[in-house]
């Protein structure tokens, strides 16, 4: 299958400060990637449809100017944690889509983000 | 057995057991079913999907079955390894809406 890119996998940083998430598809272009976050014992959330040259799409409840994503290329799409909290702390998690409908979904490995 | 955690449903199985992991869906007009595996700070990996004209498709030691009717969905695993131990997700899609995500059933192996 595709391989799909995920960096950092864990991240510390201080309250106050942005973290940047990156998700490559390394061997296919990606028009559609997700991102999603994901508590513990829990389901994934979807956060966000980032699309290659347009602006994101976001989830009813989900702040863009605290989420900001960025889909410059066709191979990579960032996250970006502005002024990050201690309740930001989660499971970060992109996918990139392939297929006629973006029915085919390969995810990265995750991002685990501690706030402290 | 199955138990109820806080969040996520238990499935415990003995070694070399089949498993049966059950999942209903919501929406009548879902086209498109996918299982997804996650291990523990992994992302989900691709397990095995079926499409809506289908009610049963195979894979190597997985099978799922859709019954439209009742909008309920099974992963079977046979002869179940300890490998197999992760949290498994079903999902639905319908047309180029969204893929949609159940709650989870967290699959224990005991050797």
């Amino acid at each position: 299958g595709a391989v799909v890119s995920q960096h950092p996998s864990r991240v510390i940083c201080k309250s106050g400060t942005s973290v940047k998430i990156e998700c490559r598809s390394l061997d296919f272009q990606a028009t559609t990637m997700f991102w999603y976050r994901q508590f513990p014992k829990q389901s994934l959330m979807l956060m966000a449809t980032s699309n290659e040259g347009s602006k994101a799409t976001y989830e009813q409840g989900v702040e863009k100017d605290k989420f900001l994503i960025n889909h410059a290329s066709l191979t990579l799409s960032t996250l970006t944690v502005t002024s990050a909290h201690p309740e930001d702390s989660s499971f970060y998690i992109c996918s990139a889509a392939a297929g006629t409908a973006n029915e085919k979904l390969f995810f990265g490995s995750g991002t685990q983000l501690s706030v402290l | 057995g199955e138990s109820v955690g806080l969040h996520l449903p238990t499935l415990s199985v003995q070694e070399g057991d089949n498993s049966i992991i059950n999942c209903a869906y919501s929406n009548s007009a879902s086209d498109y079913f996918i299982w997804y595996k996650q291990e523990s700070g992994k992302g989900p990996q691709f397990i095995i999907d079926i499409r809506s004209n289908m009610d049963k498709r195979q894979g190597q030691r997985v099978t799922v079955l859709l019954n439209k009717t009742v909008k309920h969905l099974s992963l079977q695993i046979a002869a179940t390894q300890p490998g197999d131990s992760a949290v498994y997700f079903c999902a639905e899609k319908w047309g180029y809406q969204k893929v949609t995500f159940g709650t989870g059933t967290k699959l224990q192996v005991i050797p």
